[in-house]
C-alpha cells in the first residue's frame, strides 16, 4: 500500500519565478492538505482540498493556488516566488467523514530553495 | 485562534533515561491531538493519535496523555534510545480538519 507521495524532492528557483509541486494521497483517501515549513518552525496550514475544490485555507496570500485532480491528487502552485517562500512543503492526506475524526498522513515533502 | 507551545525547544539526555516532552493549546475545543516525529530534512512520521474522548494513548515505550480542560499533553519516552533522536512535534485539529503545530522539541539522546 502506497504512502504519500511526492514530487519533487528537491526544487531551485528564482525570484519572480512559479513553481507547481505535486502530491498522490495514501490509497484510499480523498482530502488533501499542504503545509508550508520554514526552518525551526512548525508546519503552517495553506490549504485543503476535498471533492475537487478548496475546503479551507490558511493565512497564505492568493500567490498559493492549488488544484485536486478526479483521482484525489493534487497541486500546489505558487506564483511570484520571493525568499521567504524557500520552504519544506508538507502534503497530508485523510479520509473526509461526517462526524469522525481521521488521522492525517504526511509525505516526505518538497524542499524548495528560492535564491 | 488556536496556539500550540512545546516545552523544551531542545532536550539532550543520555541513553536509557526516561523523558517527558510537553505540549500546551489555547483552545480546548480540539477533535484531537497528534504527536508526530520529523528526521531532519524529511518528513512527519505519526506516532501517536489521542481522540478528544480519551485520556491517553500507547504505543511501545510511548505513552501520551491528554488533559484537555487544562490545554496540555505530554508524551512519555521510556528508556530512551540514541534512534529516538528526532524533532517532536505536537499538534491539534483532527482529521480533515487542518492541524496546528507547535514548533517542535529537538530531542538528543546521546550514547
Amino acid at each position: 500500500d502506497a504512502g504519500v507521495t511526492q514530487s519533487p524532492t528537491h526544487l531551485i528557483k528564482t525570484r519572480g519565478q512559479q513553481v507547481t509541486l505535486r502530491c498522490s494521497p495514501k490509497s484510499g483517501h480523498d482530502t488533501v492538505s499542504w503545509y508550508q515549513q520554514a526552518l525551526g518552525q512548525g508546519p503552517q496550514f495553506i490549504f485543503q482540498y476535498y471533492e475537487e475544490e478548496e475546503r479551507q485555507r490558511g493565512n497564505f496570500p492568493d500567490r498559493f493556488s492549488g488544484h485536486q485532480f478526479p483521482n484525489y491528487s493534487s497541486e500546489l502552485n505558487v506564483n511570484a516566488l520571493w525568499l521567504g517562500d524557500s520552504a519544506l512543503y508538507l502534503c497530508a492526506s485523510s479520509l473526509m467523514r461526517t462526524g469522525g475524526v481521521e488521522t492525517q498522513y504526511f509525505g516526505p515533502g518538497t524542499r524548495l530553495l528560492v535564491l | 485562534k488556536q496556539e500550540v507551545t512545546q516545552i523544551p525547544a531542545a532536550l539532550s539526555v543520555p541513553e536509557g533515561e526516561n523523558l517527558v516532552l510537553n505540549c500546551s493549546f489555547t483552545d480546548s475545543a480540539i477533535y484531537n491531538l497528534q504527536w508526530f516525529r520529523q528526521d531532519p530534512g524529511k518528513g512527519l512520521t505519526s506516532l501517536l493519535l489521542i481522540q478528544s474522548s480519551q485520556r491517553e494513548q500507547t504505543s511501545g515505550r510511548l505513552n501520551a496523555s491528554l488533559d484537555k480542560s487544562s490545554g496540555r499533553s505530554t508524551l512519555y519516552i521510556a528508556a530512551s534510545q540514541p534512534g529516538d533522536s528526532a524533532t517532536y512535534l505536537c499538534a491539534v485539529g483532527g482529521g480533515s480538519e487542518k492541524l496546528v503545530f507547535g514548533k517542535g522539541t529537538k530531542l538528543t539522546v546521546n550514547p
